[in-house]
């Protein structure tokens, strides 16, 4: 099983350029997320999706665009890149259970710099 | 408002010594659930444990210990014997019920010197 699988792992990006960051699940998970982690910061949720066709926005979602438009990928992309867009992403999905809540399952990361 | 703070940033401490990470959670809801995630140097994300609000059980693995009190809100964790491979970020999480992503505390750094 591959479980979560992004794409690049790496990035160097100069000021506006644009990007998008694949993930893909084999999982047939419902839910998936993109969190992006800086230094002290955790890991904070840009945008997450319910389901196929289906997006909702998190706490830092401005300059951030996504799609679901299979339930296995959940692009993440950046119109106009800027420096303060460096940072890790990671892409993550699950399921829900009432009873077990279920853990989401992350994706190896993508390293990106904004120059 | 759902929040989880992790109130040490930063923990060293000599191999062979017990160590805990504090974890505190705020959530009006009456169903949640709780997790750890641990975050070695090489960056993957790696689950450690799930809990429920409805089941205050606390759970041992290995030299793994949970403490989860709903009366403090609080699910701290403890290693027993830390050993140098126990270095690494980790972090605490909330779900509320329902289909919400998790809310993550601002994680603990933990070094475990030989």
């Amino acid at each position: 099983n591959a479980g979560v699988t992004q794409t690049p792992k790496f990035r160097v990006l100069k000021t506006g350029q644009s990007m998008t960051l694949l993930c893909a699940q084999d999982m047939n998970h419902e839910y998936m997320y993109w969190y992006r982690q800086d230094p002290g910061m955790g890991l904070r949720l840009i945008h997450y999706s319910v389901g196929e066709g289906t997006t909702a926005k998190g706490e830092v979602p401005d300059g951030y665009n996504v799609s679901r438009l299979k339930k296995q990928n959940f692009l993440l992309g950046l119109e106009s890149a800027a420096p303060s867009q460096t940072s890790v992403y990671f892409c993550a999905s699950s399921y829900w259970s009432k009873k077990r809540g279920t853990e989401a399952f992350f994706g190896q990361g993508t390293r990106l710099t904004v120059v | 408002a759902q929040k989880v703070t992790q109130a040490q940033t930063e923990i060293s401490v000599v191999e062979k010594e017990d160590v805990t990470l504090d974890c505190v959670y705020e959530t009006r809801d009456t169903t949640y659930y709780l997790f750890w995630y641990k975050q070695p140097p090489s960056g993957e994300l790696v689950f450690l444990i799930r809990r429920n609000s409805f089941d205050e059980q606390n759970e041992i693995s290995g030299r793994y210990s949970w403490n989860f009190q709903k009366s403090t809100s609080s699910f701290n964790f403890t290693i027993t014997a830390s050993q140098v491979v126990d270095s690494a970020v980790y972090f605490c999480a909330l779900r509320p019920s329902g289909n919400t992503p998790l809310v993550f505390g601002k994680g603990t750094r933990l070094s475990v010197i030989a």
